[in-house]
Formats: C-alpha cells, structure tokens, sequence
C-alpha cells in the first residue's frame, strides 16, 4: 500500500499570503490529522478529520483550517501567514473504525517558510 | 490535561549497546494507548511500537521493547544491539480515547557512535 503522501513538499511564502497543503491519506483510511512542528514549541496538534467531519481542533488560531473530501484527502489552510507560521507540517491518517486510537501514520510534511 | 515528559533531550550509545530513552506521563484516562516515534533528518515521522494500557504485556518489535509501567505512568523504550540507523530523534506520544490527538513528548535526540 502507498504510504500518506503531502504535496507540496516544500514552500515559500510571505507575511499576508494564504497558502493551502494537501494530504491523501493511506488507501481505506477515514481519520486524517494535521500537526505542526516547531523547534520552539515541539508538536501541536492542529486538527483531526474523520468522514468529512472535524472531530477535534488544538489551540490555534482561526486563520487555521481544514477541510476533508469524500475520498478522504484532506487539506489545511493558513490565512494571513504570519512568520510564526514557518513549520514543518504533518499529516497522519488512521483507519479509526470503532476505536478513536488507531495507530497514526504519518507523511514526509509539508516545510513552509513565510518570509 | 495530559502531558508527556521526555526529560533526555539528548542520548549517546555506541554502536551494538543498548539504549533506554525515558518517557513519563500524566493522565486521568483508563484507557489510552503510547507510541515511541522515529524521526530521523528527512523529518519522515516513523512508528517504533505501540502499547495499550489495558495489556500488562511490554510491547516489543524486534530490537525495540517497552518498559511499561502504569502505575507509575512511565514508559520506556529499550534499544538493543544500536545500529547507525537507529541515529534520529525519538518521541514519545499518548492518545486517549476521547479527544483523538496524539500528545507528544519534547524529544530524545539519539546518537549512534561507531
């Protein structure tokens, strides 16, 4: 089976702009999160998606969203970037059938940079 | 709330000894589940194993094996015969059944000396 893929690997940006990730879960899973990674502030969770419908959302502010499609991709969207938005983003996707704590798997990230 | 505690920010073993990274947390949940992830410097996050609380058996995956302890909420992770390969960064995670996130540990950074 094909891993969880995260396109684009790498981008650019600057302060203002918006900028949306994408992330195709692996084949048959529904759950997919999105975490952000920061040397300064580790691992955050920013928000878990199961069948179209958000489940959870971590502390972040509302310029950060997602969404998730029928097939189960999902993608995040960052308005307004601000240069604290520079981060590694992850994306992980669990089968999440009866049991919220299916094993995540995750992506190779997203590395965004506002400049 | 809960919390995951890694207080090794930085651990060196040579090559074939054996390593333990240290993790401890904090929960009011009964049931929940832990990880030790892999990150190496492509970022790849990997899954090392995975423990249920409800099993009082460790976990093992080959050279990896937990040392599990839910009274005193800690869990550690067992690197026998360390190879180069193993040189990445190391979290520990906890997931609960009620809010579908993984919270992580700051990170053990693991250096692998031939």
């Amino acid at each position: 089976k094909a891993g969880v893929t995260q396109t684009p690997r790498y981008l650019i940006k600057t302060r203002g702009q918006q900028v949306t990730l994408s992330c195709s879960p692996i084949s048959g899973h529904r759950s997919v999160s999105w975490y952000q990674q920061t040397p300064g502030q580790g691992l955050q969770f920013l928000f878990e998606y199961f069948s179209e419908t958000q489940r959870n959302k971590g502390n972040f502010p509302g310029r950060f969203s997602g969404r998730q499609f029928s097939n189960s991709r999902s993608e995040m969207n960052v308005s307004t970037l601000e240069l604290g938005d520079s981060a590694l983003y992850l994306c992980a996707s669990s089968l999440s059938l009866a049991e919220s704590t299916d094993t995540q798997y995750f992506g190779p990230g997203t590395r965004l940079t506002v400049l | 709330a809960q919390t995951v505690t890694q207080s090794q920010p930085e651990m060196s073993v040579q090559e074939a000894e054996t390593v333990t990274l240290s993790c401890t947390y904090d929960t009011s949940e009964s049931d929940y589940y832990l990880f030790w992830y892999k990150q190496p410097p492509s970022r790849q996050m990997i899954l090392v194993i995975r423990q249920e609380a409800y099993k009082q058996q460790n976990a093992t995956e080959n050279r990896f094996s937990v040392n599990f302890q839910k009274a005193a909420k800690s869990f550690s992770l067992k690197i026998s015969d360390s190879q180069l390969g193993d040189a990445a960064m190391y979290f520990c995670a906890y997931i609960g059944n009620s809010n579908y996130q993984l919270i992580w540990g700051a990170g053990t950074k693991l250096i692998i000396k031939p």
